[in-house]
């Protein structure tokens, strides 16, 4: 399963967007990226997922850099319920249903 | 529609004790994974189950089991119960095993407490 890397924190203002980075500089050309957060006290959450190409869903955008080493999330106007730990997780086909967690990046949103 | 639900919400045993965990998926879903999530720690893989076959097993001790019935839902076992067995268990279900196009849906988890 390739590594993925993450801040172990980060604040974000209410309002602004929150960018969430994600480095898997060992991904291999038949694994996605995906994210998940959880919220305090409950299951994960899928959020969204991409291979090389930017992918936008009516909660976040997902950005891969060209190399597909290291990709952000951006949540583009952070409210208090997205208060959470988001998982970057790197994931291919053969692996089936399976995800690999990470220790994630607990967002803090601010008012 | 009804997530996926798990049973019970919390337990309390003993070290040494059994103890067995349920899942019911969404409907139509017919794919059941298990999480170990320890505390401060991202949730760590432990079975997944597709039409009632194991398809994937984690790095786990054979004190941990699992199967699932033929209406999709599933249980988790575990045997002689370690302090350090003390997590909260999730479930997730989707569709299919290959479920790549699609979401895995978790439930809220059980709150295990071993003493």
């Amino acid at each position: 399963d390739a590594k993925t890397t993450q801040p172990p924190s980060m604040d974000c203002a209410e309002g602004r967007a929150a960018n969430l980075p994600c480095n898997h500089s060992t991904i291999s050309g038949n694994e996605y990226v995906y994210w998940y957060r959880q919220i305090h006290s409950q299951g994960p959450q899928y959020i969204i997922h991409g291979l090389k190409n930017n992918e936008t869903n009516e909660m976040a955008s997902l950005i891969i850099t060209e190399d597909r080493k290291s990709s952000t999330l951006i949540l583009p106007h952070a409210t208090l319920r997205d208060t959470a730990v988001y998982y970057c997780i790197v994931r291919a086909f053969e692996y089936g249903n399976k995800l690999v967690f990470g220790a994630g990046t607990i967002l803090r949103v601010k008012s | 529609d009804a997530g996926v639900t798990q049973s019970p919400t919390h337990l309390i045993k003993t070290r040494g004790q059994h103890v067995t965990l349920r899942c019911s998926p969404i409907s139509g879903h017919k794919s059941v994974s298990w999480y170990q999530q320890v505390l401060g720690q991202g949730p760590q893989f432990i079975f997944q189950y597709y039409e009632k076959e194991e398809r994937g097993r984690g790095n786990f001790p054979d004190r941990f089991s699992a199967r699932q019935f033929p209406n999709y839902s599933s249980e988790l076992n575990v045997n002689a119960l370690l302090l350090g067995d003390s997590a909260l268990y999730l479930c997730a279900s989707s569709l299919g095993w290959d479920s790549f196009s699609y979401e895995q849906y978790f439930g809220p988890g059980t709150r295990l407490t071993v003493t």
